[in-house]
């Protein structure tokens, strides 16, 4: 059973143009996690979706970035117009859904480092 | 904001038991406590999770005080591999009054295994 796939694993961007990371989650799971940690930092939760739905955006920065999650293919988590301070390693992380695993713990990939030069 | 307190850095011997306190005095009855490493440029990895009975499984032991304000992991026979970042962190279930099941990372505590 393959575990979280992250992709790329490392991107680099200019100032200004888009990044797209995108994360497939691990097989029969259907809710995917978001984290970003800074150089030397802990690691922040930025946003919790289901399919087609966002649950929880509170860690979200208010511009620039976007989630989603359809109902085929992985989730992509999107910085437009990058600037240096997006410089981090985003993690990915996916649980089950069913109503009787309520406490299922999440599952991270090895994340992507982007760089913004 | 993290609800648990723990040391920042720890070291142990390469293999004897490495204990890694945690302090969690505002618990609440519903709320698990789960255990997280992050060996360095890896994504976190699970390690154990439990609600006030002792937990063991292949990688570690889960000890809760009665109380649950406090647990202990335990690694029994740490390798320099067990080297890492270790996180104890305290987590409503999904389907509690709305919670949205994220789980909110401390600092953490650096565990230095020494040959």
């Amino acid at each position: 059973n393959a575990g979280v796939m992250q992709n790329p694993r490392h991107l680099v961007r200019r100032r200004g143009q888009e990044a797209r990371l995108r994360c497939s989650p691990m097989k029969g799971h259907s809710h995917v996690y978001w984290y970003r940690q800074l150089p030397e930092e802990g690691l922040k939760f930025m946003v919790y979706l289901q399919k087609e739905n966002i649950i929880d955006e509170s860690g979200m920065p208010k511009e620039r970035f976007s989630a989603e999650f359809p109902k085929e293919g992985p989730s992509i988590l999107r910085i437009q117009q990058v600037v240096r301070g997006d410089s981090a390693a985003y993690f990915c992380a996916s649980s089950p859904e069913t109503p009787r695993i309520f406490n299922s713990p999440l599952h991270f990939g090895n994340g992507t480092r982007l760089t913004v030069t | 904001d993290a609800k648990t307190t723990q040391p920042t850095s720890m070291d142990c011997a390469e293999g004897r038991a490495a204990n890694l306190p945690c302090n969690h005095s505002t618990i609440s009855g519903n709320e698990y406590v789960y255990w997280y490493r992050q060996i360095h440029s890896q994504g976190p990895q699970y390690i154990i999770h439990g609600l006030k009975n002792n937990e063991t499984n292949e990688m570690a032991s889960l000890i809760i005080t009665e109380d649950r304000k406090s647990s202990t992991l335990i690694l029994p026979h740490a390798t320099l591999r067990d080297t890492a970042v270790y996180y104890c962190i305290v987590r409503v279930p999904m389907n509690y009054g709305g919670a949205t099941n994220k789980l909110i990372f401390g600092t953490g505590t650096l565990l230095a295994v020494q040959p």
